[in-house]
């Protein structure tokens, strides 16, 4: 079984600069995440989809993140502008669903610095 | 507002003997706990959970206990393994209409010396 994908694993870009990061889930997973992670700190939910709706966002900042889940499958979350304390890895799950104990499976993640 | 903490930011232990991770949490609305294992450049991958209606769930060598009254978890490796190596996460779910977030510690570096 495939697991989680993500592109691109690195990215350096200027501050102000816009970038995008892509997920493609596990087949079949319902649920979507994407996390943001602070060197020294765990993994902090930016947004939750249900198949393409979002169903958590409250921790996205708002005026500069935005992400999308077409046809409730692959996601894009993109920064813009970006600031430096967006250097983080950035981290997608996904699960079977989220009303259960579905463990969340992640992928590698981005690890986009901001100079 | 840090709902879950690890204290302890490493832990050094030797092969074959028992590792213990800690976690501790102030909501009492989290249903689940999780342990997650990461190795560097690599995603979190899911260790063990329990629900919060237990207080023991074991899985080979890893064990993990809640204390709900005072609202501490813990992860015991027997016997530790020099590939358990690696930063080991205590995550908790939010129930209710919380679509299930998981909200998660610090994270705390395992090292086991052969």
């Amino acid at each position: 079984e495939a697991g989680v994908a993500q592109s691109p694993r690195y990215k350096i870009i200027e501050k102000r600069q816009s970038v995008a990061f892509w997920c493609n889930p596990i087949s079949g997973h319902a649920t979507l995440y994407w996390y943001q992670q602070i060197l020294g700190q765990g993994p902090k939910l930016l947004i939750q989809f249900q198949n393409n709706g979002v169903v958590d966002d409250s921790q996205l900042p708002k005026d500069r993140f935005s992400a999308e889940r077409l046809k409730g499958v692959d996601s894009t979350l993109k920064i813009q502008p970006a600031k430096l304390e967006d250097s983080a890895v950035y981290l997608c799950a996904s699960s079977l669903g989220w009303g259960g104990p579905y463990e969340q499976y992640f992928g590698p993640g981005t690890r986009l610095t901001v100079t | 507002d840090q709902q879950v903490k690890q204290n302890s930011p490493s832990l050094s232990v030797q092969e074959g003997r028992i590792s213990i991770l800690n976690c501790d949490y102030t909501n009492s609305m989290f249903d689940y706990f999780l342990w997650y294992k990461k190795y560097p450049a690599e995603g979190p991958t899911f260790l063990i959970s329990i629900s919060s209606i237990k207080d023991k769930n074991e899985d080979g060598r890893f064990t993990v206990f809640l204390n709900k009254s005072a609202k501490h978890l813990s992860l015991h490796i027997v016997p530790s393994q020099p590939g358990d190596s690696a930063v080991y996460f205590c995550a908790a779910r939010t129930g209710g209409t919380s679509y299930g977030k998981l909200t998660f510690g610090q994270g705390t570096i395992l090292t086991v010396h052969p």
